[in-house]
């Protein structure tokens, strides 16, 4: 089974602080996903990974920056965290596989719930 | 840009129904369709993958069907119990870009 694990369930920072969320994935998957979720607003795609030092910005990027060193890890930093940024960050990982049985088929981690205070 | 509606946002059901819920999209050349469910305060777990050249996908109680031509998926829970209670979110996907909703609320009440 795929799994995917994130650092922390449950962080609290305070603003200003530089925060560091990481996330693990175990199937050698390509693709890498940092999302925000908020109540109302739904997923929001901060930034994704296609291959090792590369990236793409998502949707809502500011305020945020990432790193993937190596294929199974993908961290997302907050360089100088803000109350607005509160909020849980959900990673997630897909193959790129066109053969595999998964391909194209996301896999989410447990989420980090972050408090900025 | 692809936009995905879930109707309804809520729903509650009693224990035993058979139920539907639905997901559209705004531009129907999509790739693959997910259906997720997610548990208060925590991760989505994938429930169904339908690719591109599949039309329905079965697991259990669940069924997913998608209709490009017309942008829609539906999912099909029958016998509904009170553990399926959670958020159900749909995904669908253009090469590496997934396009979610904002998911629909089920309450299954014993």
């Amino acid at each position: 089974d795929v799994k995917v694990t994130q650092s922390s369930r449950y962080l609290v920072k305070r603003t200003g602080e530089k925060v560091f969320l990481e996330c693990v994935q175990d199937m050698d998957h390509e693709n890498m996903f940092w999302y925000r979720q908020d109540p109302g607003l739904g997923l929001r795609l901060i930034y994704f990974s296609y291959d090792v030092k590369m990236k793409e910005k998502g949707d809502i990027p500011e305020g945020y920056s990432v790193s993937r060193e190596k294929k199974e890890r993908f961290s997302l930093i907050l360089e100088s965290a803000s109350t607005n940024q509160t909020s849980m960050y959900l990673c997630a990982s897909s193959s790129d596989n066109p053969l595999a049985t998964t391909y194209n088929e996301q896999f989410f981690g447990p989420g980090t719930r972050l408090t900025v205070l | 840009k692809q936009e995905v509606t879930q109707i309804p946002a809520a729903l509650s059901v009693p224990e035993g129904e058979n139920l539907v819920l639905n997901c559209s999209f705004t531009d129907s050349a999509i790739y693959n369709l997910q259906w997720f469910r997610q548990d208060p305060g925590k991760g989505l777990t994938s429930l169904l993958l339908i690719q591109s050249s599949q039309r329905e996908q079965t697991s259990g109680r669940l069924n997913a069907s998608l209709d490009k031509s017309s942008g829609r998926s539906t999912l099909y829970i029958a016998a509904s119990q009170p553990g399926d209670s959670a958020t159900y979110l749909c995904a669908g996907s253009t090469s590496n870009q997934f396009y979610f909703g904002t998911g629909t609320s089920l309450t299954v009440i014993p």
